[in-house]
């Protein structure tokens, strides 16, 4: 059980957005920042937003995030099959001392 | 180029140890964390624990579910940080991988290709 909830999975059409929600305690995401990362089985996990909302160099605006309160949020627009990926959020828990993470979602362009 | 390359994975009895390497190259290892997570399979990412650079202390976090089981220690002369995993289970079976962070700032900018530990008898 993660300490961080994502949906299992999401689908879309190619050159649809989504969204991937991620929900957490005051201890985590209400008190910390958000990250979020792509993770393409076999392959080393991307940073895709850190900090709530900032992109690394080199990673496309089809690419947002956001925080309110508890609750973090990826979107991904203009969805392309290469999008397909499983994709994490993952903060520090004040509380417990970690980094934590979200349990993953798969994301399937259709 | 940043590179984290890990090695050391392979096949483990259970009850045995197993120490893993991460070697970093393209940027000044001793300025940044490392940390080491896994992914067993059909699981998702799994934290394990970090150790902070030398300027906060080179001191280590770990998850609650590996702490007084697994160690992380540095070396930057070599550019290395090792994970040892002792006591091994067949629920560490899995591929590890280490991440580079900012001490201090929790998000991870590059990772390693990982390098699988199976545990079996």
């Amino acid at each position: 059980q993660s300490v961080l909830t994502q949906p299992p999975s999401v689908s879309a059409a190619p050159g649809q957005r989504v969204t991937i929600s991620c929900s957490g305690t005051s201890f985590n995401i209400g008190d910390n920042y958000v990250s979020w990362y792509q993770h393409l089985p076999g392959t080393a996990p991307k940073l895709l937003i850190y900090d709530n909302d900032k992109r690394p160099s080199g990673i496309p605006d089809r690419f947002s995030g956001s925080k309110a309160g508890t609750s973090a949020t990826l979107g991904i627009t203009g969805l392309q099959t290469g999008d397909e990926a499983d994709y994490y959020c993952g903060t520090w828990d004040s509380s417990l001392n970690a980094v934590v993470f979200g349990g993953g979602t798969k994301l399937t362009v259709l | 180029e940043v590179q984290l390359v890990e090695s050391g994975g392979g096949l483990a009895k259970p009850g045995r140890s197993l120490r893993l390497s991460c070697t970093g190259s393209g940027f000044s290892f001793g300025d940044y964390g490392v940390s080491w997570f896994r992914q067993a399979p059909g699981k998702g990412l799994e934290w394990l624990g970090f150790i902070r650079n030398k300027v906060y202390g080179g001191t280590t976090e770990y998850a609650a579910s590996v702490k007084g089981r697994f160690t992380i220690s540095r070396d930057d002369s070599k550019s290395i940080a090792s994970l040892q995993l002792n006591t091994l289970e067949a629920e560490d079976t899995a591929v590890y991988f280490c991440s580079r962070h900012i001490s201090g700032w929790y998000y991870f900018d590059y990772w390693g290709q990982g390098t699988l530990v199976t545990v079996s008898s």
